[in-house]
């Protein structure tokens, strides 16, 4: 069992849905990722959040929305998407936000979007 | 120059065999250096991870070397098992500038342990 929870598991929606993501660590991590990850392909950065404020969005489409509530949570809400949008979405977290040096990510075992 | 190189793309051994998988990169500015294991419909598991003060590292079965000069580093599997068929994927960060502790994900290495 990974420390990072991650829900819903599995997500099929259609392109004018709305719905989100959560991610939840109660590790005292102060950084939280969101990543992206195609199949046999390595993850890729969407968003970081350092201290519950969005620090990195790596030009990520406005389709993808996501939301830090506090430091334990993270959310990525999720409207109008294209199929090709259709991925394994992984939330990974870290002891420490920017400024904090290399600390090692952990994360869960991601939520598998298809998008009709 | 921010990319890491990963090889091979498949690997396949026996049991109890040793595979080797190599990571290069060019950015001299990297700083931490983690080895990440994916099971399908899993999410990456941190492996073992290293920094440049250091030539090797050992946690149980899995080995990084680590050459600094060649700006190189590997990862070994002792006595290889079945359980260990994943995915692994080594990756790179940075300790300063804009995309500090991001990680640069190398492509990944497929390992299949034949019984």
């Amino acid at each position: 069992d990974t420390e990072v929870t991650q829900t819903p598991k599995h997500l099929v929606m259609g392109m004018t849905n709305k719905k989100s993501l959560k991610c939840e660590q109660h590790m005292g991590h102060r950084a939280m990722y969101w990543y992206k990850q195609k199949a046999k392909k390595p993850p890729e950065l969407m968003f970081v959040y350092s201290y519950e404020k969005l620090s990195i969005n790596e030009s990520v489409p406005s389709r993808f929305s996501p939301e830090c509530p506090n430091s334990s949570l993270l959310n990525l809400h999720l409207h109008a998407l294209q199929p090709e949008d259709s991925a394994l979405y992984l939330c990974a977290s870290s002891q420490e936000g920017a400024g904090g040096g290399n600390q090692p990510q952990h994360f869960g075992d991601g939520t598998r979007l298809s998008i009709l | 120059q921010q990319q890491v190189k990963q090889s091979p793309q498949s690997l396949i051994v026996q049991k109890g065999g040793i595979p080797i998988i190599n990571c290069a990169y060019e950015n001299t500015a990297f700083d931490y250096f983690p080895w990440y294991q994916q099971f399908p419909g899993k999410g990456p598991a941190l492996l073992i991870a290293i920094r440049p003060d250091v030539s090797e590292k050992k946690e149980g079965r899995f080995t990084i070397s680590f050459n600094k000069s060649a700006k190189q580093f590997s990862l070994h599997i002792m006595d290889s098992q079945p359980g260990d068929s994943a995915t692994y994927f080594c990756a790179a960060s940075a300790n300063y500038g804009g995309s500090q502790g991001n990680l640069i994900f190398g492509k990944g290495t497929k390992l299949s342990v034949k019984p």
